[in-house]
């Protein structure tokens, strides 16, 4: 099956640096991926929609200058958290989607995440 | 008013019992229903789909769906402690979005 593997899976960096998560769909191509975050206990809210070859689109609420996604090829995406803070300590996840699949729902397959402490 | 809202637990159980998770939503525009399960420090996997009322099973996994009700179910028939997990239900619409509840955190005792 489908498999999306996403690094590193878990990283401790200082306040004010740059940490920059990948995500790789191995077996597959992936025209979309989505990079969700997720506080303990809570659910995965949505931060952004990246296509292969475009600008991101994000959430409302979502600063872009902060989290910058690259989605250079049709395998890879990065989200790179910038000047990290405290506050930004979360677990993120991506997800892509098959190219073959179109808009079809069950296309999604998500990464084992990264969970990111800023100190 | 969230658009999915979903019980976050702990809910314990003893094992081999009946589980009962279920979700609610705001918007009937949603057409597609899933279930995903997330271990500790894990991503999601997804369990079930869904796309119309009524059940599907697999396993000892039972999908329902009511959309009169706007109320979808994930029942676990003779839970095992590799069931312990949160379960996130997940509804898609038709902008290619995934709308996740908040999970319910499951503990099975054996």
């Amino acid at each position: 099956g489908a498999v999306v593997s996403q690094h590193p899976s878990w990283v401790i960096c200082k306040s004010g640096t740059s940490v920059k998560i990948e995500c790789r769909s191995l077996d597959f191509q992936a025209t979309t991926m989505f990079w969700y975050r997720q506080f303990p206990k809570q659910s995965l809210m949505l931060m952004a929609t990246s296509n292969e070859g475009s600008k991101a689109t994000y959430e409302q609420g979502v600063e872009k200058d902060k989290f910058l996604i690259n989605h250079a090829s049709l395998t890879l995406s990065t989200l790179t958290v910038t000047s990290a803070h405290p506050e930004d300590s979360s677990f993120y996840i991506c997800s892509a989607r098959e190219s073959r699949t179109g808009t079809l729902y069950y296309g999604y397959t998500f990464g084992s995440g990264t969970r990111l402490t800023v100190v | 008013q969230k658009e999915v809202e979903q019980d976050p637990g702990p809910l314990s159980v003893p094992e081999g019992a009946i589980v009962s998770l279920n979700c609610t939503y705001s918007n009937s525009a949603f057409q597609y229903f899933m279930w995903y399960r997330q271990y500790s420090r894990k991503g999601p996997e997804l369990l079930m789909y869904t796309y119309s009322s009524g059940n599907k099973e697999d396993g000892r996994f039972t999908a329902q769906v009511d959309k009169s009700s706007k109320y979808i179910s994930l029942f676990i028939r003779d839970s095992q402690p590799s069931d312990s997990a949160t379960y996130l239900c997940a509804l898609y619409n038709q902008g290619g979005k995934l709308i996740f509840g908040q999970g319910t955190e499951l503990s099975v005792k054996p």
